[in-house]
């Protein structure tokens, strides 16, 4: 079985300040993970994915990520945020051959103080 | 616009009455997902399709929980004898499916289902 947990239902960065968005994930198999960001009344939208190779993942809108084996993890950072990047973001994972359907965590609300 | 379409957007419904949902993915897209999201939760998994072949199913998914995806292409949710704990966002996402499974979901914006 595999799954995600993301750490913080809501987070607050003030305008240029850094972004930090924590998850951590499980699985038997290799994993892909995935970063969604959801604005509000709006689907759901890719913002990064891990694969293979490169373990620092640069996805849209300045965001980045690095899978980090080790400590199971798959944070999603940004230098410096803007105010629309003010929404909630979804971090996920699915198996390779196996468990190839996604799996999303419960979500962090992102405030972005002006 | 060649995206995810799902229909209707809003449904109210007393409990007990059946709906269903429409979901039609990008044209060239295999796999198709069915998600529900309710307000401060993730999108949670129900089902997905590969063509017209169903997958998995959540063990979390009741009897009253169908999907079909009849021709590989469109799909149908439907819940019959609804309850007022089915109230939630159903979410279709469609990709495409390689060997080593690297598609990206693309989301629908979602048919809310309100049971009163």
């Amino acid at each position: 079985a595999q799954s995600v947990t993301q750490l913080g239902s809501h987070v607050s960065v003030s305008e240029g300040a850094l972004v930090l968005l924590r998850c951590n994930y499980s699985s038997s198999v290799p994993p892909y993970l995935f970063w969604y960001v959801q604005y509000p009344n709006q689907g759901l939208q890719l913002l990064l994915k891990y694969t293979t190779g490169a373990t620092l993942v640069k996805g849209i809108n300045g965001f980045e990520a690095e899978f980090k084996k080790s400590e199971t993890s798959f944070h999603l950072t940004k230098p410096s945020a803007h105010m629309s990047d003010a929404a909630e973001y979804f971090c996920a994972v699915s198996g390779r051959r196996t468990e190839q359907k996604v799996t999303f965590g419960t979500g962090t609300k992102l405030q972005v103080i002006p | 616009d060649t995206g995810v379409s799902q229909n209707p957007r809003h449904k109210i419904t007393k409990r007990g009455q059946n709906v269903t949902f429409r979901c039609d993915p990008i044209s060239e897209h295999n796999r198709l997902y069915w998600y529900r999201q309710t307000l401060g939760q993730g999108p949670e998994f129900l089902t997905y399709f590969q063509n017209e072949a169903q997958l998995e199913k959540s063990r979390l998914l009741s009897d009253r929980f169908s999907a079909e995806r009849p021709k590989g292409s469109f799909s149908t949710l439907e819940i019959q004898r609804t309850e007022q704990g089915d109230s939630a966002m159903y979410l279709c996402a469609s990709s495409f499916m390689t060997g080593a499974n690297t598609g990206e979901l693309f989301f629908g914006e979602g048919s809310r289902l309100t049971v009163l």
